[in-house]
């Protein structure tokens, strides 16, 4: 079936530092990907999204090229703020189920 | 801004209580799903509707219920909590399978 890979946490960076947050999957067809942010204490919230290979989503400095190639959605930034401490995670759209496919969230911790 | 809503945002309730926690959008979506957090971050859906009448169990298995008498409220209700029912619930809302989801805030239980 379909399932989404990420990296493990938790990531911990100093201010202005480059982040990069891997995610990987498995799909048959071709399905929009996702990448969610949860801050502390909050529900998920959209970051950003592509629908089709070589798609760039970006949103708030983050971006995320789908690559089709590489079965790959990596979360970049090229300076990343105390702010930007959180929940990362990365998701797929099952055509087969209707359902959004989770990966299992990498906590984002930057020091000042 | 997505407009969706949870309450209550936190619950402290002993064991046998029967709770409903509420969740209501004002997008018109006909999808609404809930999700189980843990405290390692992982999401577990564990219903969802496709819309008015319609609910299904998620991926894991639940004591909870549902119902979907109108489009914008999906409550999730525990007929006798127990302290295993402590987590993190996050409903969300989409329009289509395949559309971005919108989560509400989340409601904390702890069950005593």
């Amino acid at each position: 079936g379909n399932s989404v890979t990420q990296m493990e946490g938790p990531v911990t960076l100093s201010e202005e530092a480059f982040l990069t947050i891997n995610c990987t999957y498995t799909a048959t067809g071709y399905p929009s990907l996702f990448w969610y942010v949860q801050y502390p204490g909050e529900g998920l919230q959209l970051l950003l999204k592509a629908t089709k290979a070589d798609d760039k989503g970006s949103n708030k400095g983050f971006e995320a090229t789908y690559r089709k190639e590489t079965t790959s959605f990596h979360l970049e930034k090229g300076s990343v703020q105390v702010s930007d401490s959180a929940v990362y995670f990365c998701a797929l759209s099952d055509g087969a189920t209707n359902k959004l496919i989770f990966g299992t969230g990498t906590l984002l911790a930057v020091q000042p | 801004e997505a407009d969706i809503y949870q309450t209550p945002r936190y619950l402290v309730i002993g064991t046998g209580k029967k709770i409903t926690l509420e969740c209501s959008q004002t997008m018109g979506h006909d999808k609404m799903y809930w999700y189980q957090q843990d405290p390692g971050m992982e999401l577990h859906l564990i219903h969802y509707s496709y819309g008015v009448n319609s609910t299904e169990k998620g991926d894991l298995s639940s004591e909870s219920t549902v119902s979907r008498i109108r489009t914008e409220h999906f409550p999730l209700t525990l007929e006798s909590a127990r302290p295993s029912h402590t987590s993190q619930y996050l409903c969300a809302s989409s329009e289509s399978g395949t559309s971005p989801m919108y989560f509400g805030p989340g409601t904390r239980l702890t069950v005593l």
